[in-house]
């Protein structure tokens, strides 16, 4: 079936590190592609979202790239803040029942130190 | 600007007890909405998707089930609770035809 998933379950980071979060998905046909973060006990919230038809898209201090070749998406955070410790979702399109509909990795949870 | 609504915001409920959960967007008309289960320390599991008012499509057999009484309401009930219904429960929106679904604050359901 279709799966999106993530290479690391936690990513340990100092304050001011650049964090760096990949995900890799299985369906080539998927073309949209979302990153969210979900802090405890709140809903996810959409951070920076791409296109297959480009390979980078920048935010303010987030970056998402993609490499359609290996399927492979990453975020990177630049300048990490204590504010940024989260869980990280990607997510990617799938066409079921004649509609697009996203599907989730398991999530990177992503601790900043002092 | 568009706002979304979850309530309750926690919820324990006895098992075989109803359940009813309510979600409600505003500043759109017409979304699509989505209701996602979440098991702790898991992914969104997508339950429900409905793209207009009555019409429900249903991704996961099980013992849920949900309505769109109104344009910008969605509803997620039971009839009976099971202790594997516990979880977070999520609803999201997106415009008809979008990809980006935007989450509400979730509701926190335990069945004891």
């Amino acid at each position: 079936g279709e799966s999106v998933g993530l290479h690391l379950p936690t990513l340990s980071v100092q304050e001011g590190d650049n964090s760096i979060i990949n995900c890799a998905y299985s369906n080539s046909a998927s073309d949209y592609f979302i990153w969210y973060k979900q802090e405890s006990g709140k809903g996810p919230q959409f951070i920076i979202d791409i296109r297959s038809n480009m390979d980078k898209r920048q935010g303010q201090r987030v970056t998402v790239l993609l490499n359609k070749t290996v399927k492979h998406l990453s975020l990177q955070i630049a300048a990490t803040q204590p504010g940024d410790s989260a869980v990280y979702f990607c997510a990617g399109t799938y066409l079921s029942g004649g509609y697009n509909k996203l599907i989730f990795g398991a999530g990177t949870r992503l601790a900043v130190h002092p | 600007s568009q706002t979304i609504h979850q309530w309750p915001a926690t919820l324990v409920q006895p098992v075989g007890s109803p359940l009813s959960l309510e979600c409600t967007v505003e500043g759109t008309s017409n979304p699509n909405l989505y209701w996602y289960r979440q098991a702790a320390g898991r992914g969104l599991q997508l339950l429900f998707y409905s793209v207009g008012i009555g019409q429900i499509s249903s991704e996961v057999p099980q013992n849920l089930s949900a309505s769109r009484p109104q344009d910008r309401q969605f509803i997620l009930s039971s009839k009976k609770l099971l202790l594997s219904d516990s979880g977070f429960y999520l609803c999201a929106w997106s415009v008809q035809g979008g990809d980006t679904q935007y989450f509400g604050p979730g509701t926190r359901l335990t069945v004891l």
